[in-house]
């Protein structure tokens, strides 16, 4: 089993709100992602980080924004929720190891409804 | 480019019949591939990879994969499918080059598996 964790597993929240999806690993992963999944749908890359300071879009445009100011904790802020923003949030991690090869794992998600 | 394509949404097997799920990718390099599985309202979890050497890969929960480069292939396989293995499959590739590659993740196929 992974260490890697989110908070909160559910959220329902009012259109307008500020909220920020919280991600913790505790394998000293470098390498950090997140992803944006419909119920039981692919996923999409929106964010990913190569360490810290570093933080890129991904290949699905989203309102939202990410910071990495510590190695473990890579948390996703939406300024304004609105309903589009309904959805699975999903947080990975994974080590830069020889060859590329590491695994990338995930954590449990959190499952965003905004009213 | 890195692509991966799962051709089938869903699959539907006999318990105690043998299951495969299908998988088929694109890289320039060699592929680093990657198998994960995802029940309901939880993240992925990962099953298995190929990285080099035996082709054949066996991975958690009796699974295996078959890593076939003629065919850009890497189908999931079990002997004899349980209930419990009803789930969400996705299948991922990435470039063994690193540079900065990321995870591609398949669409994911649906597994129904029936008593």
């Amino acid at each position: 089993e992974a260490d890697i964790y989110q908070t909160p597993r559910y959220l329902v929240i009012g259109t307008g709100k500020k909220i920020t999806l919280e991600c913790s690993q505790t394998m000293g992963h470098d390498k950090m992602y997140w992803y944006q999944q419909d119920p039981g749908m692919e996923l999409h890359l929106i964010h990913y980080s190569y360490g810290v300071n570093s933080t890129e879009k991904g290949d699905l445009s989203s309102e939202s924004t990410v910071s990495r100011i510590r190695t473990e904790h890579f948390p996703l802020t939406l300024e304004s929720a609105r309903p589009s923003h309904t959805s699975q949030y999903l947080c990975a991690s994974r080590r830069t190891g020889q060859g590329d090869q590491e695994t990338q794992y995930f954590g449990p998600g959190t499952r965003l409804l905004v009213l | 480019a890195q692509s991966v394509a799962q051709p089938e949404d869903q699959v539907n097997v006999a318990e105690g019949n043998p299951l495969t799920v299908k998988c088929t990718y694109s890289v320039s390099g060699n592929p680093y591939l990657f198998w994960y599985v995802q029940y309901p309202n939880r993240g992925l979890q990962f099953l298995l990879k190929y990285i080099t050497g035996d082709n054949l890969v066996k991975g958690s929960y009796g699974f295996e994969a078959e890593f076939n480069k003629s065919q850009t292939s890497f189908h999931l396989k079990k002997p004899s499918a349980l209930v419990s293995d009803s789930a969400l499959y996705f299948c991922a590739v990435r470039d063994s080059r690193g540079g900065g590659f990321k995870t591609i993740f398949g669409a994911g196929t649906r597994l129904f598996v029936k008593a």
